[in-house]
């Protein structure tokens, strides 16, 4: 089975602080996702990455930013959290193949305070 | 732009019965992939069903169907014999060859005893 592991299931953090979020996934997937789920407006694409060290803006990429040093790491990166990104967090991975679904992580639920 | 919407975000069936929940779609795409994802409490987000744009018969999991309706851009879900652990967030995705997913608001489905 695919296992796409998110670093933290709960996080507390104060406004400004800079804030990694860690993803890992073990099937060898070349594409990598990070979105932000909130009520009433389902998963909105923060950053993908298709490749190491490739990226590409999603549809709400602004205050973040992302890494990928390693095929199976993608790292979301809020350089000076603000309140508005108390959100929870979905990292997902899928093989390149244009037909392959996502695989997702268990979320992460960030407050900002 | 895709968009997708569901047009319900809760709904409720009794435990044994039938219930469908709606999607619609809109794209200028003519090949593209149609998924339904389950999000139960617990968080992780798990794909149900799957189906190809240029495939014509309706795809079928178990007691999970859907129904497409390619020009009319509607790709509904049927959970048939309800379950208790039905309950969750169903998330309509579309997706084009690029990997490119987008997701509707959700749907909220509690199943009754």
């Amino acid at each position: 089975d695919v296992k796409v592991t998110q670093s933290s299931r709960y996080l507390v953090k104060r406004t400004g602080e800079k804030v990694f979020l860690e993803c890992v996934q073990d099937m060898d997937h070349e594409n990598m996702f990070w979105y932000r789920q909130d009520p009433g407006l389902g998963l909105r694409l923060i950053y993908f990455s298709y490749d190491v060290k490739m990226k590409e803006k999603g549809d709400i990429p602004e205050g973040y930013s992302v890494s990928r040093e390693k095929k199976e790491r993608f790292s979301l990166i809020l350089e000076s959290a603000s309140t508005n990104q108390t959100s929870m967090y979905l990292c997902a991975s899928s093989f390149v193949s244009g037909d392959q679904p996502q695989h997702f992580g268990d979320g992460t639920r960030l407050s900002i305070l | 732009a895709q968009t997708v919407t569901q047009s319900q975000p809760e709904m409720s069936v009794q435990e044994a019965e039938t219930v469908t929940l709606s999607c619609t779609y809109d794209t200028s795409e003519n090949n593209y992939y149609l998924f339904w994802y389950k999000q139960p409490p617990s968080r992780q987000m798990i794909l149900v069903i799957r189906q190809e744009a240029y495939k014509q018969q309706n795809a079928t999991e178990n007691r999970f169907s859907v129904n497409f309706q390619k020009a009319a851009k509607s790709f509904s879900l049927k959970i048939s014999d309800s379950q208790l652990g039905d309950t969750a967030m169903y998330f309509c995705a579309f997706m084009r060859n690029n990997n490119d997913m987008r997701f509707g608001a959700g749907t909220r489905l509690t199943v009754k005893p």
